[in-house]
Protein backbone atom coordinates (compact mmCIF):
# COMPACT_ATOMS: atom_id res chain seq x y z
CA UNK A 1 0.00 0.00 0.00
CA UNK A 2 1.02 4.05 -0.83
CA UNK A 3 2.38 5.90 2.31
CA UNK A 4 1.49 9.70 1.75
CA UNK A 5 3.22 12.46 3.71
CA UNK A 6 1.81 15.95 3.40
CA UNK A 7 3.68 19.36 3.98
CA UNK A 8 3.12 21.47 7.17
CA UNK A 9 0.75 23.93 8.28
CA UNK A 10 0.30 27.44 6.73
CA UNK A 11 -0.94 30.37 7.71
CA UNK A 12 -2.05 32.82 4.46
CA UNK A 13 -3.95 35.81 4.63
CA UNK A 14 -6.90 36.61 2.40
CA UNK A 15 -6.00 37.22 -1.21
CA UNK A 16 -2.95 34.85 -1.07
CA UNK A 17 -2.05 31.52 -2.51
CA UNK A 18 -1.03 28.14 -1.09
CA UNK A 19 0.89 25.41 -2.23
CA UNK A 20 0.41 21.90 -0.43
CA UNK A 21 2.67 18.81 -1.27
CA UNK A 22 2.35 15.22 -0.62
CA UNK A 23 4.58 12.77 -1.34
CA UNK A 24 3.85 9.31 -1.89
CA UNK A 25 6.55 6.30 -0.47
CA UNK A 26 7.64 3.06 -2.77
CA UNK A 27 7.65 2.59 -6.43
CA UNK A 28 3.85 2.44 -6.57
CA UNK A 29 3.47 6.44 -8.20
CA UNK A 30 2.00 5.98 -11.55
CA UNK A 31 -0.13 3.32 -10.12
CA UNK A 32 -2.71 5.67 -8.40
CA UNK A 33 -4.83 8.42 -9.08
CA UNK A 34 -4.01 11.15 -6.61
CA UNK A 35 -6.80 13.17 -5.13
CA UNK A 36 -7.12 16.26 -2.86
CA UNK A 37 -10.20 16.45 -0.38
CA UNK A 38 -10.97 19.12 2.21
CA UNK A 39 -12.61 19.84 5.76
CA UNK A 40 -13.18 23.08 7.21
CA UNK A 41 -13.49 22.89 10.77
CA UNK A 42 -15.84 20.72 12.41
CA UNK A 43 -17.33 19.95 8.81
CA UNK A 44 -17.72 17.46 6.34
CA UNK A 45 -15.63 16.35 3.64
CA UNK A 46 -15.33 18.14 -0.26
CA UNK A 47 -13.76 16.73 -3.11
CA UNK A 48 -11.90 19.42 -5.15
CA UNK A 49 -9.42 17.65 -7.41
CA UNK A 50 -7.92 14.53 -9.31
CA UNK A 51 -4.46 13.72 -11.06
CA UNK A 52 -3.47 10.77 -13.23
CA UNK A 53 0.19 11.08 -12.35
CA UNK A 54 1.23 9.05 -15.62
CA UNK A 55 -0.19 11.56 -18.19
CA UNK A 56 -0.77 14.90 -15.71
CA UNK A 57 -4.14 15.21 -16.38
CA UNK A 58 -6.42 16.51 -14.35
CA UNK A 59 -9.94 17.47 -13.41
CA UNK A 60 -11.23 19.97 -10.59
CA UNK A 61 -14.44 20.59 -9.02
CA UNK A 62 -16.80 23.60 -10.48
CA UNK A 63 -16.33 25.51 -6.92
CA UNK A 64 -12.68 25.56 -7.56
CA UNK A 65 -12.07 26.17 -11.48
CA UNK A 66 -9.86 29.51 -11.76
CA UNK A 67 -7.88 29.19 -8.62
CA UNK A 68 -6.90 26.00 -8.04
CA UNK A 69 -4.03 23.98 -9.32
CA UNK A 70 -2.84 20.28 -9.29
CA UNK A 71 0.60 19.24 -10.51
CA UNK A 72 2.79 16.64 -10.02
CA UNK A 73 6.72 15.80 -9.70
CA UNK A 74 7.40 12.26 -11.09
CA UNK A 75 11.24 12.33 -10.40
CA UNK A 76 9.91 13.04 -6.54
CA UNK A 77 6.94 10.83 -6.51
CA UNK A 78 5.25 14.57 -5.46
CA UNK A 79 1.86 15.59 -5.72
CA UNK A 80 0.92 19.28 -5.01
CA UNK A 81 -1.85 21.40 -4.79
CA UNK A 82 -1.91 25.06 -5.29
CA UNK A 83 -4.94 27.47 -3.89
CA UNK A 84 -5.04 31.20 -4.99
CA UNK A 85 -7.29 34.34 -3.72
CA UNK A 86 -7.83 32.35 -1.05
CA UNK A 87 -10.44 33.76 1.45
CA UNK A 88 -11.78 32.85 5.21
CA UNK A 89 -13.56 30.00 4.01
CA UNK A 90 -10.91 28.41 2.57
CA UNK A 91 -9.70 27.72 6.54
CA UNK A 92 -9.95 23.49 6.57
CA UNK A 93 -7.63 20.55 6.74
CA UNK A 94 -6.61 19.71 3.55
CA UNK A 95 -6.08 16.01 2.49
CA UNK A 96 -4.19 13.89 -0.30
CA UNK A 97 -5.41 10.43 -1.28
CA UNK A 98 -5.03 8.17 -3.54
CA UNK A 99 -7.34 5.75 -5.72
CA UNK A 100 -5.73 2.68 -7.39
CA UNK A 101 -5.97 2.68 -11.28
CA UNK A 102 -8.97 0.95 -12.60
CA UNK A 103 -12.26 0.86 -13.24
CA UNK A 104 -13.89 3.95 -10.44
CA UNK A 105 -11.42 6.06 -9.89
CA UNK A 106 -13.09 8.49 -7.29
CA UNK A 107 -13.22 6.60 -4.24
CA UNK A 108 -10.28 6.88 -1.92
CA UNK A 109 -8.03 3.88 -0.44
CA UNK A 110 -5.61 5.62 1.02
CA UNK A 111 -5.21 9.39 2.81
CA UNK A 112 -2.48 11.38 4.07
CA UNK A 113 -2.45 12.86 7.29
CA UNK A 114 -4.17 16.14 6.17
CA UNK A 115 -2.31 19.81 6.50
CA UNK A 116 -4.23 22.51 7.55
CA UNK A 117 -4.39 25.78 6.32
CA UNK A 118 -5.70 28.72 8.16
CA UNK A 119 -6.85 32.05 6.35
CA UNK A 120 -6.57 34.82 8.17
CA UNK A 121 -5.28 38.73 8.13
CA UNK B 1 -24.98 17.23 -8.51
CA UNK B 2 -26.14 14.55 -6.28
CA UNK B 3 -26.74 15.09 -3.02
CA UNK B 4 -26.00 12.77 0.12
CA UNK B 5 -28.04 12.96 2.85
CA UNK B 6 -27.21 10.96 6.21
CA UNK B 7 -30.13 11.52 8.24
CA UNK B 8 -28.63 10.76 11.67
CA UNK B 9 -26.63 13.61 12.89
CA UNK B 10 -25.79 11.92 15.94
CA UNK B 11 -26.41 7.88 17.14
CA UNK B 12 -25.87 7.05 20.74
CA UNK B 13 -25.08 3.45 21.29
CA UNK B 14 -23.85 1.21 24.24
CA UNK B 15 -20.91 -1.25 23.82
CA UNK B 16 -21.67 -4.50 22.24
CA UNK B 17 -24.66 -3.30 20.33
CA UNK B 18 -25.44 -3.08 17.16
CA UNK B 19 -25.87 0.43 15.15
CA UNK B 20 -27.45 1.07 11.64
CA UNK B 21 -26.68 3.93 9.45
CA UNK B 22 -28.12 5.22 6.66
CA UNK B 23 -27.62 7.18 3.22
CA UNK B 24 -29.46 8.42 0.67
CA UNK B 25 -28.97 9.73 -2.90
CA UNK B 26 -30.69 12.72 -4.87
CA UNK B 27 -30.56 10.50 -8.03
CA UNK B 28 -29.32 6.21 -8.53
CA UNK B 29 -25.95 5.85 -7.77
CA UNK B 30 -26.51 2.32 -8.53
CA UNK B 31 -23.94 0.51 -5.61
CA UNK B 32 -21.23 3.13 -6.27
CA UNK B 33 -21.12 4.03 -2.84
CA UNK B 34 -18.39 3.99 -0.60
CA UNK B 35 -18.56 4.31 3.01
CA UNK B 36 -15.78 6.19 5.23
CA UNK B 37 -14.60 5.73 9.08
CA UNK B 38 -13.04 9.42 11.01
CA UNK B 39 -11.81 9.28 14.26
CA UNK B 40 -11.13 12.39 15.87
CA UNK B 41 -7.22 13.90 14.42
CA UNK B 42 -7.17 11.25 12.10
CA UNK B 43 -7.89 11.06 8.45
CA UNK B 44 -10.32 9.28 7.28
CA UNK B 45 -10.22 5.12 6.18
CA UNK B 46 -11.89 3.82 4.03
CA UNK B 47 -14.20 0.97 5.23
CA UNK B 48 -16.98 0.03 2.37
CA UNK B 49 -16.77 0.44 -1.03
CA UNK B 50 -18.79 -1.12 -4.25
CA UNK B 51 -22.16 -0.29 -1.11
CA UNK B 52 -21.07 -3.80 0.17
CA UNK B 53 -17.32 -4.62 -0.23
CA UNK B 54 -15.25 -4.34 2.63
CA UNK B 55 -12.20 -3.00 2.02
CA UNK B 56 -8.87 -4.34 2.94
CA UNK B 57 -8.38 -5.51 6.66
CA UNK B 58 -11.96 -3.87 8.00
CA UNK B 59 -13.50 -6.62 10.62
CA UNK B 60 -16.18 -8.10 9.19
CA UNK B 61 -18.54 -6.76 11.95
CA UNK B 62 -19.00 -4.20 9.33
CA UNK B 63 -20.97 -4.26 6.58
CA UNK B 64 -22.95 -2.29 3.44
CA UNK B 65 -26.12 -2.79 1.72
CA UNK B 66 -28.44 -0.94 -0.63
CA UNK B 67 -28.46 0.26 -3.95
CA UNK B 68 -29.67 3.35 -6.01
CA UNK B 69 -30.44 5.75 -3.61
CA UNK B 70 -30.84 3.76 0.06
CA UNK B 71 -27.75 2.42 1.72
CA UNK B 72 -27.19 1.26 5.28
CA UNK B 73 -23.61 0.66 6.79
CA UNK B 74 -24.29 -1.51 9.95
CA UNK B 75 -22.06 -2.25 12.65
CA UNK B 76 -22.76 -5.92 14.18
CA UNK B 77 -21.26 -5.08 18.02
CA UNK B 78 -20.00 -1.66 18.59
CA UNK B 79 -16.02 -1.84 20.03
CA UNK B 80 -14.62 0.95 21.32
CA UNK B 81 -12.38 2.15 18.71
CA UNK B 82 -15.68 2.32 16.61
CA UNK B 83 -17.07 5.27 18.21
CA UNK B 84 -16.32 7.51 15.66
CA UNK B 85 -17.98 9.70 12.38
CA UNK B 86 -19.04 7.70 9.26
CA UNK B 87 -19.37 9.48 5.72
CA UNK B 88 -21.26 7.91 2.71
CA UNK B 89 -19.95 8.78 -0.75
CA UNK B 90 -21.08 8.36 -3.95
CA UNK B 91 -19.03 8.35 -6.99
CA UNK B 92 -21.30 7.06 -9.93
CA UNK B 93 -21.28 10.62 -11.07
CA UNK B 94 -18.90 13.34 -11.90
CA UNK B 95 -18.22 15.06 -8.75
CA UNK B 96 -18.02 12.58 -5.85
CA UNK B 97 -19.91 13.84 -3.19
CA UNK B 98 -19.97 13.15 0.60
CA UNK B 99 -22.80 13.03 3.23
CA UNK B 100 -22.71 15.22 5.94
CA UNK B 101 -21.48 12.06 8.88
CA UNK B 102 -22.99 10.41 11.33
CA UNK B 103 -21.11 10.59 14.81
CA UNK B 104 -21.45 7.17 16.63
CA UNK B 105 -21.09 8.05 20.41
CA UNK B 106 -21.04 6.62 23.58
Amino acid sequence: QVQLVQSGAEMKKPGASVKVSCKASGNTFNTYYFHWVRQAPGGGLQWMALINPSGGNTAYGHKFQGRLTVTRDRSTSTVYMELGSLRSEDTALYYCATRIMGNSPYYFDFWGQGTLVTVSS
Amino acid sequence: EIVMTQSLGTLSVSPGEGATLSCRASQNVNRNLAWYQQKPGQAPRLLIYGASTRATGIPARFSGSGSGTEFTLTISSLQSEDFAVYYCQQYNNWPPEFGGGTKVEI
